[in-house]
């Protein structure tokens, strides 16, 4: 299986919501990233985890909350968003961190009205 | 600190043309060099990497990119374009923390 997968594939939110986005992966990968894409911009990472330990938080406000329950999933809390948070939120993993390649998943459509 | 250029936010090509994406990195360590590729509403596919092996890297769906130190490049070619390349193509170098840096990407458009 190399295959990232993320849930859902769509999310529309109020500014009043909470929410999470999922992902998934079973390539035995101990490294795992989220992303935020917004259109015709390359990919801004956000979070790493590293063996299911948080190792960069790239200053992304507090209303972001990532988890990682075991080494194959990994979370994306959403709480409190604003307008300008909509964007495609993309998790990727890699064998390590060490220029290792990153497998990305189709990424998670978000829209906060 | 690393950063990645890639020269052209759009290039267009004749289906059957030769494909050129312009990539320019600078790095203080022995690059890890990266090409992906996103199609419309999908995440990103690894086309190829360099990794210091060979400087001439094949990679799928028939690209390949070459590893010029001198230049400090790391252009991606295809020989010939097939209507389903059309899509964005995004460069990156590992920085020394091992995180990616990447381009701002080049829109590849084929013409018929």
């Amino acid at each position: 299986d190399t295959e990232v997968t993320q849930t859902p594939k769509h999310l529309v939110m109020g500014m009043t919501n909470k929410k999470s986005l999922k992902c998934e992966q079973h390539m035995g990968h101990r490294a795992m990233y989220w992303y935020k894409q917004k259109a015709k911009k390359p990919p801004e990472l956000m979070f790493v985890y590293s063996y299911e330990k948080l190792s960069i938080n790239e200053s992304v406000p507090s209303r972001f909350s990532p988890e990682c329950p075991n080494s194959s999933l990994l979370n994306l809390h959403l709480h409190a968003l604003q307008p300008e948070d909509s964007a495609l939120y993309l998790c990727a993993s890699s064998q390590g961190l060490a220029g290792v390649e990153q497998f990305f998943g189709p990424g998670t459509r978000l829209t906060v009205l | 600190a690393q950063s990645v250029t890639q020269l052209g936010s759009h290039v267009s090509v004749s289906e059957g043309a030769l494909v050129l994406l312009r990539c320019n990195y600078s790095s203080s360590v022995p690059p890890y060099l990266f090409w992906y590729v996103q199609y419309p509403n999908q995440g990103l596919q690894l086309l190829l990497k360099y990794t210091s092996a060979a400087t001439l890297v094949k990679g799928i769906n028939g690209f390949e990119a070459e590893f010029k130190k001198s230049e400090t490049s790391f252009h991606l070619t295809k020989p010939s374009a097939h209507m389903r390349d059309a899509a964005e193509y995004f460069c990156a170098v590992s920085d020394s923390n091992y995180q990616l840096i990447w381009g701002a990407g080049t829109k590849l458009i084929i013409k018929p």
